[in-house]
């Protein structure tokens, strides 16, 4: 398998269910992202992980909670979530070094999320 | 603090005509990288095109190209003879490279959806 595999596709949930979002990636990348694409909003970065240790916390609600185990699998741990946190929830990976700037994500396909 | 701007919420083209999606972009770090994805209705996010702060051409890829004006800060995407299958949500990104904070995030603009019309 090669890319950014993102499982489930589809996950509906009610507010008090807990459940989890998995990410890996078969491309020898280094650096794991989880962003947060609401509808009608421009895409927002949740956290990163660079070397299996979390770089970027962007302000997300504890109700979310991120694993890095290793380089290749993320995971995105969520319990008690609002209806506004429906959205669609991508994981990307890179490479992570001073030179990496020219070096651009790689995305699964997504995880689409609707809470009830 | 780095800023994408895309001010183009949806654009319409022609099948077979060339369209340019416009991105201004704000940053002080001297060692940047651009990026355009296209997002179909799918969800998937597809990287098109790189440019560079440092290369001195214009980066190309098939029918995508990269309208880089350094000094004013903008990276406009030229997608040239259109095909319905470009109809889709464009985002531009950026990602810079003097510190570790910042070379590990990319950060995207607001997209622009293109409408590529029969």
């Amino acid at each position: 398998e090669t890319g950014v595999t993102q499982t489930p596709r589809h996950l509906v949930m009610g507010m008090t269910n807990k459940k989890s979002l998995k990410c890996e990636q078969h491309l020898g990348h280094n650096a794991m992202y989880w962003y947060k694409q609401s509808a009608k909003k421009p895409l927002e970065l949740m956290f990163v992980y660079s070397l299996e240790e979390r770089v970027e916390n962007n302000s997300v609600p504890s109700r979310f909670s991120p694993e890095c185990p290793n380089s290749s699998h993320l995971f995105l741990h969520l319990h008690t979530l609002q209806p506004e946190d429906s959205a669609l929830y991508l994981c990307a990976s890179s490479h992570s070094s001073q030179s990496s700037y020219n070096s651009p994500l790689h995305f699964g396909n997504g995880t689409r999320l609707t809470v009830t | 603090a780095q800023k994408i701007t895309q001010t183009q919420p949806g654009m319409f083209v022609q099948e077979k005509e060339a369209v340019t999606l416009d991105c201004t972009y704000d940053t002080s770090d001297p060692s940047y990288g651009l990026f355009w994805y296209k997002q179909p209705s799918s969800g998937e996010m597809i990287f098109l095109i790189y440019q560079g702060s440092y290369d001195q051409q214009n980066a190309t890829e098939g029918r995508y190209s990269l309208n880089f004006q350094k000094a004013r800060k903008s990276a406009n995407l030229v997608i040239s003879a259109s095909q319905l299958g470009d109809s889709a949500m464009y985002f531009c990104a950026m990602r810079e490279g003097s510190t570790k904070t910042s070379y590990d995030k990319v950060i995207f603009g607001p997209g622009t959806s293109l409408s590529v019309i029969p």
